[in-house]
Protein backbone atom coordinates (compact mmCIF):
# COMPACT_ATOMS: atom_id res chain seq x y z
CA UNK A 1 0.00 0.00 0.00
CA UNK A 2 1.11 3.68 -0.99
CA UNK A 3 2.13 6.01 2.22
CA UNK A 4 3.83 9.03 2.88
CA UNK A 5 6.03 10.13 5.59
CA UNK A 6 7.01 13.64 6.19
CA UNK A 7 9.91 13.81 8.69
CA UNK A 8 9.13 16.71 11.31
CA UNK A 9 5.83 17.66 12.26
CA UNK A 10 7.37 21.28 13.00
CA UNK A 11 9.73 23.22 11.31
CA UNK A 12 10.46 26.42 12.28
CA UNK A 13 13.03 28.83 10.19
CA UNK A 14 14.53 32.85 10.50
CA UNK A 15 12.88 34.59 7.97
CA UNK A 16 15.23 34.55 5.07
CA UNK A 17 16.80 31.36 5.54
CA UNK A 18 16.45 28.24 3.28
CA UNK A 19 12.93 26.32 3.64
CA UNK A 20 13.11 22.46 3.69
CA UNK A 21 10.18 19.90 4.29
CA UNK A 22 11.05 16.80 3.72
CA UNK A 23 8.16 13.86 2.03
CA UNK A 24 9.31 10.53 1.46
CA UNK A 25 6.55 7.99 -0.24
CA UNK A 26 6.56 4.32 -0.44
CA UNK A 27 5.05 3.04 -3.60
CA UNK A 28 5.58 0.02 -5.72
CA UNK A 29 6.09 2.16 -9.11
CA UNK A 30 6.78 6.49 -9.18
CA UNK A 31 3.57 7.84 -7.90
CA UNK A 32 2.38 10.92 -8.72
CA UNK A 33 3.34 13.47 -5.97
CA UNK A 34 1.98 16.88 -4.71
CA UNK A 35 2.80 19.31 -2.11
CA UNK A 36 -0.55 21.35 -0.68
CA UNK A 37 -0.11 24.07 2.04
CA UNK A 38 -2.99 25.13 4.11
CA UNK A 39 -3.62 28.49 5.86
CA UNK A 40 -5.80 28.62 9.41
CA UNK A 41 -9.32 27.93 8.35
CA UNK A 42 -8.75 27.53 4.92
CA UNK A 43 -8.74 24.72 2.51
CA UNK A 44 -5.79 23.23 0.46
CA UNK A 45 -3.74 25.11 -1.84
CA UNK A 46 -1.86 23.39 -4.74
CA UNK A 47 1.40 24.09 -4.36
CA UNK A 48 3.56 21.91 -7.18
CA UNK A 49 2.71 18.74 -8.64
CA UNK A 50 5.10 15.95 -10.13
CA UNK A 51 3.24 14.16 -12.95
CA UNK A 52 5.81 13.54 -15.32
CA UNK A 53 10.29 13.26 -15.91
CA UNK A 54 10.82 16.03 -15.12
CA UNK A 55 12.22 15.44 -11.92
CA UNK A 56 12.56 19.36 -10.57
CA UNK A 57 9.16 21.00 -10.50
CA UNK A 58 8.76 24.42 -10.04
CA UNK A 59 6.08 25.54 -7.91
CA UNK A 60 3.87 29.16 -6.73
CA UNK A 61 5.63 31.86 -4.61
CA UNK A 62 9.30 30.37 -5.12
CA UNK A 63 8.74 26.86 -4.15
CA UNK A 64 10.28 24.03 -5.59
CA UNK A 65 10.43 20.10 -5.04
CA UNK A 66 12.76 17.55 -6.57
CA UNK A 67 11.55 14.01 -7.17
CA UNK A 68 14.32 11.19 -6.14
CA UNK A 69 13.53 8.08 -7.30
CA UNK A 70 16.51 6.36 -6.00
CA UNK A 71 15.78 7.85 -2.75
CA UNK A 72 12.06 8.04 -2.54
CA UNK A 73 11.97 11.63 -1.60
CA UNK A 74 10.23 14.95 -2.77
CA UNK A 75 11.42 17.58 -0.52
CA UNK A 76 9.90 20.39 -0.48
CA UNK A 77 12.89 23.81 -0.82
CA UNK A 78 12.49 27.72 -0.85
CA UNK A 79 15.68 29.51 -0.84
CA UNK A 80 14.15 32.54 1.29
CA UNK A 81 11.32 32.26 3.67
CA UNK A 82 8.94 34.48 4.28
CA UNK A 83 6.76 35.69 7.41
CA UNK A 84 3.47 34.59 4.63
CA UNK A 85 5.05 31.33 4.11
CA UNK A 86 4.08 30.20 8.10
CA UNK A 87 1.55 27.51 7.50
CA UNK A 88 0.80 23.75 7.22
CA UNK A 89 2.63 21.75 4.17
CA UNK A 90 1.26 18.24 3.12
CA UNK A 91 2.71 15.74 0.64
CA UNK A 92 0.42 13.89 -0.66
CA UNK A 93 0.70 10.63 -3.50
CA UNK A 94 -1.45 9.60 -5.75
CA UNK A 95 -1.10 6.10 -7.71
CA UNK A 96 -0.78 6.26 -11.50
CA UNK A 97 -2.84 3.34 -11.68
CA UNK A 98 -5.59 4.42 -10.23
CA UNK A 99 -8.11 5.94 -12.38
CA UNK A 100 -9.00 8.75 -10.05
CA UNK A 101 -9.07 10.66 -7.45
CA UNK A 102 -7.69 9.42 -4.08
CA UNK A 103 -4.62 11.25 -2.77
CA UNK A 104 -3.19 9.57 0.23
CA UNK A 105 -1.52 12.90 2.54
CA UNK A 106 1.21 12.80 4.68
CA UNK A 107 1.06 13.91 8.46
CA UNK A 108 1.51 17.85 7.33
CA UNK A 109 4.38 20.03 8.70
CA UNK A 110 3.70 22.95 10.54
CA UNK A 111 6.02 25.82 9.34
CA UNK A 112 6.81 28.92 11.66
CA UNK A 113 8.90 31.69 10.10
CA UNK A 114 10.80 34.04 12.78
CA UNK A 115 11.55 37.63 12.19
CA UNK B 1 -12.87 30.55 -13.52
CA UNK B 2 -14.84 29.94 -9.95
CA UNK B 3 -13.38 27.93 -7.26
CA UNK B 4 -14.31 24.92 -5.53
CA UNK B 5 -17.15 26.36 -3.30
CA UNK B 6 -18.19 24.19 0.10
CA UNK B 7 -21.46 25.16 1.76
CA UNK B 8 -21.89 25.30 4.54
CA UNK B 9 -18.88 26.37 5.93
CA UNK B 10 -20.07 25.84 9.26
CA UNK B 11 -22.50 23.22 11.14
CA UNK B 12 -23.25 22.29 14.46
CA UNK B 13 -25.09 19.21 15.38
CA UNK B 14 -25.48 16.96 17.62
CA UNK B 15 -25.14 13.49 18.47
CA UNK B 16 -27.39 11.03 16.35
CA UNK B 17 -29.09 13.47 14.06
CA UNK B 18 -28.02 13.47 10.26
CA UNK B 19 -26.01 16.07 8.06
CA UNK B 20 -25.66 16.59 4.35
CA UNK B 21 -22.77 19.11 2.97
CA UNK B 22 -22.57 20.20 -0.61
CA UNK B 23 -19.70 20.95 -3.07
CA UNK B 24 -19.73 22.48 -6.33
CA UNK B 25 -16.74 21.30 -8.74
CA UNK B 26 -14.84 23.77 -10.63
CA UNK B 27 -16.43 24.22 -14.32
CA UNK B 28 -15.74 21.72 -16.52
CA UNK B 29 -14.53 19.40 -13.69
CA UNK B 30 -16.38 15.97 -13.46
CA UNK B 31 -14.65 14.41 -10.45
CA UNK B 32 -15.49 14.94 -7.07
CA UNK B 33 -13.22 13.62 -4.24
CA UNK B 34 -14.18 13.95 -0.11
CA UNK B 35 -11.75 14.25 2.70
CA UNK B 36 -12.22 14.58 6.56
CA UNK B 37 -9.40 16.27 8.00
CA UNK B 38 -9.17 15.88 12.28
CA UNK B 39 -6.09 16.72 14.56
CA UNK B 40 -6.03 13.11 15.32
CA UNK B 41 -6.22 11.35 12.07
CA UNK B 42 -5.20 13.85 9.80
CA UNK B 43 -6.48 14.26 6.12
CA UNK B 44 -8.43 10.79 4.89
CA UNK B 45 -9.66 9.52 1.80
CA UNK B 46 -13.32 9.56 1.78
CA UNK B 47 -14.91 8.47 -1.35
CA UNK B 48 -14.57 9.78 -4.86
CA UNK B 49 -17.22 10.28 -7.78
CA UNK B 50 -16.68 10.24 -11.36
CA UNK B 51 -19.89 11.01 -13.76
CA UNK B 52 -22.35 10.34 -11.05
CA UNK B 53 -20.23 6.49 -10.19
CA UNK B 54 -18.53 5.99 -6.89
CA UNK B 55 -15.44 5.64 -8.28
CA UNK B 56 -12.99 5.00 -5.46
CA UNK B 57 -13.82 3.98 -1.14
CA UNK B 58 -11.94 5.01 1.73
CA UNK B 59 -12.01 2.83 4.93
CA UNK B 60 -15.20 4.83 6.54
CA UNK B 61 -18.40 3.31 7.82
CA UNK B 62 -21.84 2.81 5.64
CA UNK B 63 -22.93 6.18 7.45
CA UNK B 64 -20.71 8.07 5.53
CA UNK B 65 -21.83 7.62 2.03
CA UNK B 66 -22.28 10.27 -1.04
CA UNK B 67 -23.77 10.90 -4.24
CA UNK B 68 -23.52 13.36 -7.91
CA UNK B 69 -25.29 14.70 -9.74
CA UNK B 70 -25.22 15.16 -13.47
CA UNK B 71 -23.90 18.74 -13.36
CA UNK B 72 -21.01 17.43 -10.75
CA UNK B 73 -22.45 18.57 -7.82
CA UNK B 74 -21.68 16.16 -5.35
CA UNK B 75 -23.22 16.17 -1.93
CA UNK B 76 -22.23 13.83 1.23
CA UNK B 77 -24.29 12.76 3.78
CA UNK B 78 -23.42 11.71 7.30
CA UNK B 79 -26.18 9.51 9.40
CA UNK B 80 -26.39 8.81 13.06
CA UNK B 81 -23.82 11.07 13.99
CA UNK B 82 -21.26 10.38 16.09
CA UNK B 83 -18.61 12.76 18.49
CA UNK B 84 -15.80 11.97 16.64
CA UNK B 85 -17.38 12.86 13.43
CA UNK B 86 -16.19 16.42 14.12
CA UNK B 87 -13.74 17.54 11.71
CA UNK B 88 -13.19 19.70 8.47
CA UNK B 89 -14.50 18.29 5.62
CA UNK B 90 -12.96 19.47 2.63
CA UNK B 91 -13.88 18.27 -1.20
CA UNK B 92 -11.54 18.78 -4.43
CA UNK B 93 -12.39 18.69 -8.20
CA UNK B 94 -10.41 17.36 -10.68
CA UNK B 95 -10.81 16.84 -14.57
CA UNK B 96 -10.94 12.92 -13.64
CA UNK B 97 -9.71 11.99 -16.81
CA UNK B 98 -6.42 12.10 -19.01
CA UNK B 99 -3.56 13.44 -18.36
CA UNK B 100 -4.94 15.99 -15.70
CA UNK B 101 -7.06 13.84 -13.99
CA UNK B 102 -5.22 12.97 -11.08
CA UNK B 103 -4.82 16.60 -10.15
CA UNK B 104 -7.01 18.49 -7.53
CA UNK B 105 -8.19 21.41 -6.56
CA UNK B 106 -9.71 21.80 -3.37
CA UNK B 107 -12.52 24.08 -1.04
CA UNK B 108 -12.28 25.58 1.73
CA UNK B 109 -14.22 22.84 3.54
CA UNK B 110 -17.40 22.62 5.95
CA UNK B 111 -16.18 22.73 9.57
CA UNK B 112 -18.67 20.17 11.35
CA UNK B 113 -18.85 20.33 15.28
CA UNK B 114 -20.97 17.20 16.76
CA UNK B 115 -21.77 18.28 20.48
Amino acid sequence: AQSVTQLGSHVSVSEGALVLLRCNYSSSVPPYLFWYVQYPNQGLQLLLKYTSAATLVKGINGFEAEFKKSETSFHLTKPSAHMSDAAEYFCAVSDRGNQGGKLIFGQGTELSVKP
Amino acid sequence: KAGVTQTPRYLIKTRGQQVTLSCSPISGHRSVSWYQQTPGQGLQFLFEYFSETQRNKGNFPGRFSGRQFSNSRSEMNVSTLELGDSALYLCASSLGEGKAKNIQYFGAGTRLSVL
